[in-house]
């Protein structure tokens, strides 16, 4: 089965250091990964994706950046954390397009989320 | 732009009472909707996918529909428990090219002993 890992946990930074959050998936190959930010009182907001090996897409601009060294690992960077880089992080994966359904048992395209690494800036 | 919109915000229930909890999308031309749960300080748990073709999809006591024409899907949970008390997120993805989830602020749901 396919599970999702997250470190660390829980992350306390002062403000204008560097960050690294690693996330890695097993049992899968090629999944989408995706890193989104849940800041309190808002939904969550999909900061990149990646749809293999070097390969990303940033949706919103900011201080943070994402690498994908590996197909089932990806991580989230930032040379210079902001006050306002604090919030929860979450990583996800899913199975690429083009799989057929049932192929895992899985409907195509849906999202499965990792624990979480909650991040705050002081 | 795909806007998601979870209404109430909370919402509180005795036990074994039936609730449904309401999701709304301006966009109708979605590929898949998804519903999570999230319990305080924990990631997302996907709960059910419904295709664009399905109109409702069943786990267990839960129950999601689907209505593209009106912008709407319900999640409808039977004989609530304690156990069930989390937020309820919907997510709204919107084309096979497309890779992002638009999500909902959610419903906390609090389900009374």
């Amino acid at each position: 089965s396919q599970t999702i890992h997250q470190w660390p946990a829980t992350l306390v930074q002062p403000v204008g250091s560097p960050l690294s959050l690693e996330c890695t998936v097993e049992g899968t190959s090629n999944p989408n990964l995706y890193w989104y930010r849940q800041a309190a009182g808002r939904g969550l907001q999909l900061l990149f994706y990646s749809v293999g090996i070097g390969q990303i897409s940033s949706e919103v601009p900011q201080n943070l950046s994402a690498s994908r060294p590996q197909d089932r690992q990806f991580i989230l960077s930032s040379k210079k954390l902001l006050l306002s880089d604090s919030g929860f992080y979450l990583c996800a994966w899913a199975e690429i397009p083009g799989l057929a359904v049932g192929t895992s048992g899985r409907t195509y395209n849906e999202q499965f989320f990792g624990p979480g690494t909650r991040l705050t800036v002081l | 732009k795909q806007e998601v919109t979870q209404i109430p915000a909370a919402l509180s229930v005795p036990e074994g009472e039936n609730l449904v909890l309401n999701c709304s999308f301006t966009d109708s031309a979605i590929y898949n909707l998804q519903w999570f749960r999230q319990d305080p300080g924990k990631g997302l748990t996907s709960l059910l996918l419904i295709q664009s073709s399905q109109r409702e999809q069943t786990s267990g006591r839960l129950n999601a529909s689907l209505d593209k024409s009106s912008g709407r899907s319900t999640l409808y949970i039977a004989a609530s428990q304690p156990g069930d008390s989390a937020t309820y997120l919907c997510a709204s993805h919107s084309g096979a090219g497309s890779y992002q989830l638009t999500f909902g602020k959610g419903t906390k749901l609090s389900v009374i002993p």
